[in-house]
């Protein structure tokens, strides 16, 4: 079964404007962490946010933004205003206890002028 | 941050033949290394987990004989592609966790692109 869901496969957004990047996971795992990686078109995997299962607040780092929903098993990414220079594509992730890094099928993000 | 290297960042080779991929921690020491393949515009899908001086953990469809993965040291785990195939061409990037580190930290060499003729 797929533990991590990403329904988007591409998603499109102008210059300054907002856009959340949908992620549900399935785990069992009281102890898990959640990830988002950008990856441009060079290949690299440039890891943005993280959250563990435990964490009251959601996580934030500059423009990204992680929304957390524990019950619903979600960790939306927010991206604020955007930039081209965000155009790549995007994983969520997730790691169990004692596990590696498993990704989610992936969002490409456009960000247009 | 910490930083993983992968060498050659390209291979170009002829069916048939064996292509090795090295992937080191540079300043870390790194217990778990884990190998990951991609191919385009798909996620990126785990091969295998190493642990130093132990063999590697292969997930489900992963051909062990096929892909040899050597993690001789703290630094450096090597992954063989033998007698490599067109349909092994991919993206192959490794993965380092490091001693002592946190739960979050897992760090990705810059990948390997191999093409195989």
């Amino acid at each position: 079964a797929q533990k991590i869901t990403q329904t988007q496969p591409g998603m499109f957004v102008q210059e300054k404007e907002a856009v959340t990047l949908d992620c549900t996971y399935d785990t069992s795992d009281p102890s898990y962490g959640l990830f988002w990686y950008k990856q441009p078109s060079s290949g690299e995997m440039i890891f943005l946010i993280y959250q563990g299962s435990y964490d009251q607040q959601n996580a934030t780092e500059g423009r990204y933004s992680l929304n957390f929903q524990k019950a619903r098993k979600s960790a939306n990414l927010v991206i604020s205003a955007s930039q081209l220079g965000d155009s790549a594509m995007y994983f969520c992730a997730m790691r169990e206890e004692g596990t590696a890094l498993i990704f989610g099928k992936g969002t490409t993000l456009s960000v247009s002028s | 941050g910490a930083v993983v290297s992968q060498h050659p960042s390209r291979v170009i080779c002829k069916s048939g033949t064996s292509v090795k991929i090295e992937c080191r921690s540079l300043d870390f020491q790194a217990t778990t290394m884990f190998w990951y393949r991609q191919f385009p515009k798909q996620s990126l899908m785990l091969m295998a987990t190493s642990n130093e001086g132990s063999k590697a953990t292969y997930e489900q469809g992963v051909e062990k004989d096929k892909f040899l993965i050597n993690h001789a040291s703290l630094t450096l785990s090597t992954l063989t592609v033998t007698s490599a195939h067109p349909e092994d061409s991919s993206f192959y990037i490794c993965s380092a966790r490091a001693r002592g580190g946190h739960y979050n930290e897992q760090f990705f060499g810059p990948g390997t692109r191999l093409t195989v003729l």
